[in-house]
């Protein structure tokens, strides 16, 4: 069964500061990998879809790298803003046909 | 922002009562998905719907029920809710598989 780790759970940083959030799963064979975030009260926002046979996918500040082999995908920020706090949660889609499983996310706080 | 509307957006109901609730589309996507969320558990997956009338159960389906009569519609339906059903609940539509998930800003539902 897949499982899908995020670690740390909580990050806290200076505004500016680059940084990188992780996520591990636990069975390779994925179809594709996708990084949310979701501010309080509200729903998932698609950030980065990798499918997998991808190594990097990029947007504005954003970078989200997959390595299947280690089972690994991370997602850098640049620059950090205040703006960027929020729960970034990725999530691993398996074979056509099944659903995405979630890792339980990071949790940013950026200070201005 | 993709289309989608849930609702209602909060409920509060007792034991034992039915719940429907709603989910609406403006995009005509294929794949319609609900989750739940709840702290520690992160996002699992109910039911959802790869067509009208075509659906399928997920993680956590038992005590839920779902239906999709037409494209732009997908409800779910707790038939005796239960205190443990209290969580909220995302609805997901994405074009195809391995495509970008688009969320609802979910329900928040408390079973008494």
């Amino acid at each position: 069964k897949q499982e899908v780790t995020q670690i740390p759970a909580a990050l806290s940083v200076p505004e500016g500061e680059n940084l990188v959030l992780n996520c591990s799963f636990t069975d390779s064979a994925i179809y594709n990998l996708q990084w949310f975030r979701q501010d309080p009260g509200k729903g998932l926002t698609s950030l980065l879809l990798i499918q997998s046979s991808q190594r990097e996918q990029t947007s504005g500040r954003l970078n989200a790298s997959l390595d299947k082999s280690s089972g690994r995908s991370t997602l850098y920020i640049a620059a950090s803003q205040p703006g960027d706090s929020a729960t970034y949660l990725c999530a691993v889609g398996g074979q056509a046909g099944t659903a995405l499983i979630f890792g339980k996310g990071t949790t940013l706080s950026v200070s201005s | 922002d993709a289309g989608i509307t849930q609702s209602p957006r909060h409920k509060v109901t007792e034991t034992g009562t039915p719940v429907t609730l709603r989910c609406h589309q403006t995009e005509n996507h294929r794949y319609m998905y609900w989750y739940r969320q709840d702290p520690g558990h992160g996002l699992r997956l109910i039911h959802y719907s790869y067509g009208v009338k075509d659906t399928d159960k997920g993680e956590v389906s038992d005590g839920y029920s779902v239906s999709r009569s037409k494209t732009e519609d997908f409800l779910l339906t707790l038939e005796s809710a239960t205190s443990s059903q209290t969580s909220v609940y995302f609805c997901a539509i994405s074009e195809s598989e391995g495509r970008t998930l688009h969320f609802g800003n979910g329900t928040r539902l408390t079973v008494t």
